[in-house]
C-alpha cells in the first residue's frame, strides 16, 4: 500500500520570502503522479503543481516549483516570493497509475498548515 | 460554469436521519470520486465510479451508498447518521485515457460540510 508522509504539520513564512514543505512517499510502483494540492480558508481543493514520474524534470508554476528525488521518493514543494494569499493548508498527493481508460485515486499526506506573515 | 459542483454546501441533520450528497460535472470527465474529509483535515477515498461503474470501495460502512445516474453524476446517499459521520464530503472528477501522458488532475467540488447532532 501506498503511504505519504508530511512531516511538517505548521510552517511559517514571511511576505517575499520563500519556503519548502516536505513531502515523502512509499510505494513499489513505478509509474505514478505526485501533486500537491493547497486548500484555503474557503475549503475549496486547489491543483498547485504536479509531477509525473517518468519525467525527471522538476516540475514549476510560476512560483511554485517541485524537488522531485525519485530514488529517495522525495517531493517537496517551494514557494518562492509567498503571498498573503498563500497561507493555506498543504497537501502531498499520491496517484499510481492505472491501465486502460480509469483513474487512480489520491492518497493524501496530513497536511502542512502555511501561515504567510506580513 | 462551475466545474464539479455539489449540493448542499452545509448540511446539519439529527442522528438516524438519511441524507443525500449530489454532485455534477460538466468536464466531461470519466471517473468520479467522494473522498471524506475529518476533522483533522485528512483526506481519504471512500468511492470511485468510472462510467458509472464502481471501481473503488474502500471500507466504508455499508449505511453509505453511492449512485451514478450518468457518467456527470455520482451522488452519495446516507442512511442512519452517526455522531462519527461529521466531515466534510468532496466529490471530485478526472479524466483517464490510455495514455498516462495526458492531463490526470483531480477536479474538486467546493464540499459538503456535514454535521450530525
Amino acid at each position: 500500500a501506498q503511504t505519504v508522509t508530511q512531516s511538517q504539520p505548521e510552517m511559517s513564512v514571511q511576505e517575499a520570502e520563500t519556503v519548502t514543505l516536505s513531502c515523502t512517499y512509499d510505494t513499489s510502483e513505478n509509474n505514478y503522479y505526485l501533486f500537491w494540492y493547497k486548500q484555503p480558508p474557503s475549503r475549496q481543493m486547489i491543483l498547485v503543481i504536479r509531477q509525473e514520474a517518468y519525467k525527471q524534470q522538476n516540475a514549476t508554476e510560476n512560483r511554485f516549483s517541485v524537488n522531485f528525488q525519485k530514488a529517495a521518493k522525495s517531493f517537496s514543494l517551494k514557494i518562492s516570493d509567498s503571498q498573503l494569499g498563500d497561507t493555506a493548508m498543504y497537501f502531498c498527493a499520491f496517484m499510481k497509475r492505472t491501465g486502460g481508460g480509469s483513474q487512480g485515486n489520491l492518497i493524501f499526506g496530513k497536511g502542512t498548515k502555511l501561515s504567510v506573515k506580513p | 460554469d462551475t466545474a464539479v459542483s455539489q449540493t448542499p454546501k452545509y448540511l446539519v441533520t439529527q442522528m438516524g436521519n438519511d441524507k443525500s450528497i449530489k454532485c455534477e460535472q460538466n468536464l466531461g470527465h470519466d471517473t468520479m470520486y467522494w473522498y471524506k474529509q475529518d476533522s483533522k483535515k485528512f483526506l481519504k477515498i471512500m468511492f470511485s465510479y468510472n462510467n458509472k461503474e464502481l471501481i473503488i470501495n474502500e471500507t466504508v460502512p455499508n449505511r453509505f451508498s453511492p449512485k451514478s445516474p450518468d457518467k456527470a453524476h455520482l451522488n452519495l446517499h446516507i442512511n442512519s447518521l452517526e455522531l462519527g459521520d461529521s466531515a466534510v464530503y468532496f466529490c471530485a472528477s478526472s479524466q483517464g485515457t490510455g495514455d498516462y501522458r495526458m492531463n490526470t488532475e483531480a477536479f474538486f467540488g467546493q464540499g459538503t460540510r456535514l454535521t450530525v447532532v
